[in-house]
C-alpha cells in the first residue's frame, strides 16, 4: 500500500469549473511533487516543493496553481482547464535533500487522480 | 532534455524467462532510478544506483550503470506474470535540486 494518499481518485470537470486535487503523506518527507502523465507516456514534472516552498515550476500554465499548506499536505488547484489537460496527476514525496540540495533519492508516489476535462 | 530513452518500447516474454530493458541518457547524472507502474496506477520505486556505482542487485533485479556510455540496464530474472507493467528509468542531475526526469518507458508483458 502506498503511503501517499491522493484524493479524489477520479474527477470530471467542465472548462469553467474550479476544483482541487489533494495529496497527503505522513512519512515526514520534506519534498513533495506534482507530475502529469498522459496515456502511454512517462510522468512529466510540474512542480516541486522543498520545505514547503516552491522550488521548481516547470513552466506550468497558471490555470494550475499548487499550494503546500504544511509539510504533510500538497494541493493542486485547477481553474479554466482545457480538454488537453485530461491526464493522470501523480503526487510524490521524498526525504529532504542534503545541504548540497542536489540529492534526489527515492520518490514515493500516490495512486494518482485521473482528471477528465469536458 | 535529459529524458532517458528506453529500449525496447515493448517486450513480451514467457514466464520464467529473463527480461532486459535499457535506458540511455544525455548528460552527467547524480543517480539513476528504476520504477514500475502497473496500468493506471502510481509508480513504485525499484532500485537506485549512484553515479559512482556500476552494478546493484535487489532480489530478482539487477541494474547496471555505464556512465561512459550514459546507459543503464535493468534485468529481471525468472519473470512472473505479476511483473507485467511499464518500467521507467529516471535520472537525477548534479545540482538539479529535487528534479527527477523520467525516460520513455518499456512496457513488459509476461505471459503464462
Amino acid at each position: 500500500d502506498t503511503e501517499v494518499t491522493q484524493t479524489p481518485k477520479h474527477l470530471v470537470m467542465g472548462m469553467t469549473n474550479k476544483k482541487s486535487l489533494k495529496c497527503e503523506q505522513h512519512m515526514g518527507h520534506r519534498a513533495m511533487y506534482w507530475y502529469k502523465q498522459k496515456a502511454k507516456k512517462p510522468p512529466e514534472l510540474m512542480f516541486v516543493y522543498s520545505y514547503e516552498k516552491l522550488s521548481i515550476n516547470e513552466s506550468v500554465p497558471s490555470r494550475f496553481s499548487p499550494e503546500c499548506p504544511n509539510s504533510s499536505l500538497l494541493n493542486l488547484h485547477l481553474h479554466a482547464l482545457q480538454p488537453e489537460d485530461s491526464a493522470l496527476y501523480l503526487c510524490a514525496s521524498s526525504r529532504s535533500p542534503g545541504t548540497s540540495g542536489a540529492n534526489t533519492g527515492e520518490l514515493f508516489f500516490g495512486e494518482g487522480s485521473r482528471l477528465t476535462v469536458l | 532534455s535529459q529524458q532517458g530513452e528506453e529500449d525496447p518500447q515493448a517486450l513480451s516474454i514467457q514466464e520464467g524467462e529473463n527480461a532486459t530493458m535499457n535506458c540511455s541518457y544525455k548528460t552527467s547524472i547524480n543517480n539513476l532510478q528504476w520504477y514500475r507502474q502497473n496500468s493506471g496506477r502510481g509508480l513504485v520505486h525499484l532500485i537506485l544506483i549512484r553515479s559512482n556505482e556500476r552494478e546493484k542487485h535487489s532480489g530478482r533485479l539487477r541494474v547496471t550503470l555505464d556512465t561512459s556510455k550514459k546507459s543503464s540496464s535493468l534485468l529481471i530474472t525468472a519473470s512472473r506474470a505479476a511483473d507485467t507493467a511499464s518500467y521507467f528509468c529516471a535520472t537525477s542531475l548534479p545540482g538539479g535540486g529535487n528534479k527527477l526526469t523520467f525516460g520513455t518507458g518499456t512496457q513488459l508483458k509476461v505471459e503464462l
